[in-house]
């Protein structure tokens, strides 16, 4: 079954880290270019990073520029997200999901929060 | 960025009826065009590709078109399943994705 499991959200204050997983299977996942997307409470979808299969090229929405970096470990069937001076304004569910243009494989989610 | 306009933001429709929602690109983005279903608490699901392409396994009842700057997202017969907020998203300027606000459906 092809499936996408996140990993690694919580509750951390403002100013904090978090690193974010994404364990792939039943899939060659080195083959896939990767995004994580976002949803606020209550709001709709938010594109937050890319990375090409090979890792080499990698894309951030400007809200999170400089604070967030996505990751891969093909060897591992992994994605990641180390997140780090984290805002209120970052609270959301994150979803990694697999393609550039058309996502048609997504995890459940992993839930952020942050507040003091 | 290119913004994506939906309307209407929420709609209540009966069983059966002919649902049809709309998605304006702020410039001509060709067919680069998906539709996604979201069921609450759950993860989006991709139903249109390319803007009028039917993912694998998605109903007959879902169909999608346009091009340019303005598509159209329709559910022919809607069932009670099909309650879910939509969303179209772009991927002419990929990697930069941008998603439409959403569209809540409900069933009157």
């Amino acid at each position: 079954e092809v499936q996408l499991v996140e990993s690694g959200g919580g509750l951390v204050q403002p100013g904090g880290s978090l690193r974010l997983s994404c364990a792939a299977s039943g899939f060659t996942f080195s083959s896939y270019e990767m995004n994580w997307v976002r949803q606020a409470p209550g709001k709709g979808l938010e594109w937050v990073s890319y990375i090409s299969s090979s890792g080499s090229t990698i894309y951030y929405a400007d809200s999170v520029k400089g604070r967030f970096t996505i990751s891969r470990d093909n060897a591992k069937n992994s994605l990641y997200l180390q997140m780090n001076s984290l805002r209120a304004e970052d609270t959301a569910v994150y979803y990694c999901a697999r393609g550039a243009a058309s996502m048609d494989v997504w995890g459940q989610g992993t839930t952020v929060t942050v507040s003091s | 960025d290119i913004q994506m306009t939906q309307s209407p933001s929420s709609l209540s429709a009966s069983v059966g009826d002919r649902v049809t929602i709309t998605c304006q690109a702020s410039q001509d983005i060709s067919n680069y065009l998906n539709w996604y279903q979201q069921k609450p608490g759950k993860a989006p699901k991709l139903l249109i590709y390319d803007a009028s392409n039917l993912e694998t396994g998605v109903p007959s009842r879902f169909s999608g078109s346009g091009s340019g700057t303005d598509f159209t997202f329709t559910i022919s017969s809607l069932q009670p399943e099909d309650i879910a907020t939509y969303y179209c998203q772009q991927y002419d300027n990929l990697p930069r994705i941008t998603f439409g606000q959403g569209t809540r459906l409900e069933i009157k």
